[in-house]
């Protein structure tokens, strides 16, 4: 059970939009519609974004948008604000009750 | 109000044991559908769930760590205890525990996350 696989960093300046992905395999991303995001800023807490690849929990904006497409799970933010840079790290279920999440991704709101 | 907290030593000796307590309020382990996992992050790096238990003490590990791990809970339902054996400083990490919850068709993540427990394993 291996890490998924995110960039290291994307960046975008406010208003505009940006996409992290996600690779994982057939045995987690690929086989399931259980992926979810996760924002985490400095020395805070992981904040639930999205679930079920593309639900967004009660009080997330509207501006986080989740997808999948194969093994490859995708989270973009929508006309991007300063308060969007963190840390954010995608999370699939693996099969028989156990998860895995990604290498994570800074954002940098330019 | 879900809120979840951490307890446990921030120093441990290599080879020790760690355990660690998730205090629950809002919630207990005895309500249907609940779970608390535990998740760590070592400094600057990536988030990795390590264990998860649920409301019918259906338990689950990390493949990597199942031999090291053990999640139990309070007879009150209202604390889950995760215990580490063996502790290497590579160990060294702040510890979460989160809740979830388990119903057919959906899978919420993890809702409610602790304000975390940084261990740090050393001599």
């Amino acid at each position: 059970q291996s890490a998924l696989t995110q960039p290291r960093s994307v960046s975008g300046s406010p208003g505009q939009s940006v996409t992290i992905s996600c690779t994982g395999t057939g045995s987690d991303v690929g086989g399931y519609n259980y992926v979810s995001w996760y924002q985490q800023h400095p020395g805070k807490a992981p904040k639930l974004m999205v679930y079920d690849v593309t639900k967004r929990p009660s009080g997330v904006p509207d501006r986080f948008s989740g997808s999948k497409s194969g093994n490859t799970a995708s989270l973009t933010i929508s006309g991007l604000q300063t308060e969007d840079e963190a840390d954010y790290f995608c999370c699939s279920y693996a099969g028989s009750s156990t998860y895995v999440f990604g290498t994570g991704t800074k954002v940098t709101v330019l | 109000q879900i809120t979840l907290k951490e307890s446990g030593p921030t120093l441990v000796k290599p080879a020790q044991t760690l355990t660690l307590t998730c205090s629950l309020s809002g919630f207990s382990l005895s309500t249907s559908e609940v779970g608390v996992g535990w998740i760590r992050q070592p400094p600057g790096k990536a988030l990795e769930w390590l264990a998860l238990l649920y409301w019918n003490d259906n338990r689950n590990y990390s493949p990597s760590l199942k031999s090291r791990l053990t999640i139990t809970r309070d007879t009150s339902k209202t604390q889950v205890v995760l215990t580490m054996n063996n502790l290497d400083p590579v160990d060294t990490a702040t510890y979460y525990c989160a809740y979830t919850e388990d119903k057919s068709g959906t899978d919420i993540g993890f809702d409610y996350w602790g304000q975390g427990a940084l261990v740090t394993v050393s001599s």
